[in-house]
């Protein structure tokens, strides 16, 4: 079953911050998110997994609640290079076998 | 280090034919996963090799079918093509385990008419 982002899209402008969420109705035992601009293949940015620490580099960062099956991505102080659409992935662990949500698309203007 | 290649990069097949994708991962990469991606359904994984093997496979017919090669390389294959099989086709490597940082090829843009 697919997991659920929201919101669907933001905009912003440079400097302001951002939360994406991607929630599932399974329990879940890790958690990928990834960045595609238009155009081009998807990036990854992080994996979390099930009772590991929150991560980030700069100022991206992202957590993992067990709990409620969440999990939050945190841009902070956005960059024009920022834009582009934002995906989880989720695992409900024992193999690889993801499930993707529907994207959040991202703008952020001068 | 060059990054993930996939070949073609561009297909215009017609209904009933069948098409072989090429992917090429990181040089000392062992693990390569594919990926559908439309506006319908988004980014689906299709199946991931490690080392030769099938290690994993997601929910798609028979119809979509993989290898890959002692130097990692692999091959999708989709047969008896079908309109809704119009998509990007990504492949993406990783050192080992597919849950780890995966690196994305191009993809390959496939029309079916």
């Amino acid at each position: 079953q697919q997991p659920v982002q929201s919101p669907q899209a933001v905009i912003l402008r440079e400097g302001e911050d951002a939360v994406i969420n991607c929630s599932s109705s399974k329990a879940l035992y890790s958690v990928h998110w990834y960045r595609q601009k238009h155009g081009e293949a998807p990036v990854f940015l992080m994996i979390l997994l099930k009772g590991g620490e929150q991560k980030g580099h700069e100022k991206i960062s992202a957590s993992f609640n067990e709990k409620k099956q969440q999990s939050s991505l945190y841009l902070t102080a956005s960059q024009l290079s920022y834009s582009g659409t934002y995906f989880c992935g989720t695992e409900k662990g024992g193999s690889y076998i993801p499930t993707f949500g529907r994207g959040t698309s991202l703008i952020v203007h001068p | 280090k060059a990054g993930v290649t996939q070949t073609p990069r561009y297909l215009i097949k017609t209904r009933g034919q069948q098409v072989t994708l090429s992917c090429s991962p990181i040089s000392g990469h062992r693990s390569v996963s594919w990926y559908q991606q439309t506006p319908g359904q988004g980014l689906q994984f299709l199946f991931e090799y490690f080392s030769e093997t099938q290690r994993n496979k997601g929910n798609f017919p028979g119809r979509f079918s993989g290898r890959q090669f002692s130097n990692s390389r692999s091959e999708m294959n989709v047969s008896t093509l079908e309109l809704g099989d119009s998509a990007l086709y990504l492949c993406a490597s990783s050192l080992g385990q597919g849950d780890g940082e995966q690196f994305f090829g191009p993809g390959t843009r496939l029309t079916v008419l």
